[in-house]
């Protein structure tokens, strides 16, 4: 199957610091990625969907400015959680789909830690 | 509005066989899918249905009624490491997923 990587997969920063996770799709051009986060032993969430070259759509209580979204390329997408307090502590998860695949395929996921 | 119900927890003995349901409520459908997750780690893809009836992949097997909004995830001579959590996604007409809350599955010796 397609690959697709997340990094970094570990991440302990301090409050009022800006992070930013990668999301890269290997071997296929990513129309759409979508960004997740999930809180321990919950369902993931979706917090955005992002097509190549245009703005993202965010779900209904996602900040934007807060969780900044980038789509520039057909196989990048970035995520920046900026000015990180200690509740945006969670595992963050990128998947990347086209018209072309039936699945979407997952990267490996990013534990955020806020101290 | 959309919903995708899965039993939270589920048990079972190694080497036997488990049945997971899921039913959906979703605005369209184009598939449901059954994905696998250890905790800590991103999901992996198992299978996917789009038309009724069942597809076998090796140990595990997938179901759909699209009449009657169900599907289960059927896993077959059951190991250790198939202690997991199984969620439950359907794509929507806007083809995006629509996720489970996961059935954590536990398998005891």
């Amino acid at each position: 199957g397609a690959v697709v990587s997340q990094h970094p997969s570990r991440v302990i920063c301090k409050s009022g610091t800006s992070v930013k996770i990668e999301c890269r799709s290997l071997d296929f051009q990513a129309t759409t990625m979508f960004w997740y986060r999930q809180f321990p032993k919950k369902s993931l969430m979706l917090m955005a969907t992002s097509n190549e070259g245009s703005k993202a759509t965010y779900e209904q209580g996602v900040e934007k400015d807060k969780f900044l979204i980038n789509h520039a390329s057909l196989t990048l997408s970035t995520l920046t959680v900026t000015s990180a307090h200690p509740e945006d502590s969670s595992f963050y998860i990128c998947s990347a789909s086209s018209e072309r695949v039936t699945e979407a395929f997952f990267g490996q996921g990013t534990r955020l830690t806020v101290v | 509005g959309q919903n995708i119900d899965q039993p939270t927890e589920m048990t079972a003995t190694e080497g036997a066989i488990v049945q997971i349901n899921c039913t959906y409520q979703t605005s369209g459908f184009n598939g449901l899918f059954w994905y696998q997750q250890h905790a800590g780690e991103a999901p992996t893809f198992l299978s996917y249905n789009v038309l009724d009836g069942l597809e076998e992949k090796g140990r595990f097997s997938s179901f759909l009624s699209r009449s009657k909004g169900y599907s289960y995830l059927l896993l077959k001579e059951l190991q250790m490491k198939d202690s997991a959590s199984y969620l439950c996604a359907v794509k929507d007409s806007n083809y995006q997923l629509i996720w489970g809350a996961g059935t954590k599955l536990i398998i005891k010796p």
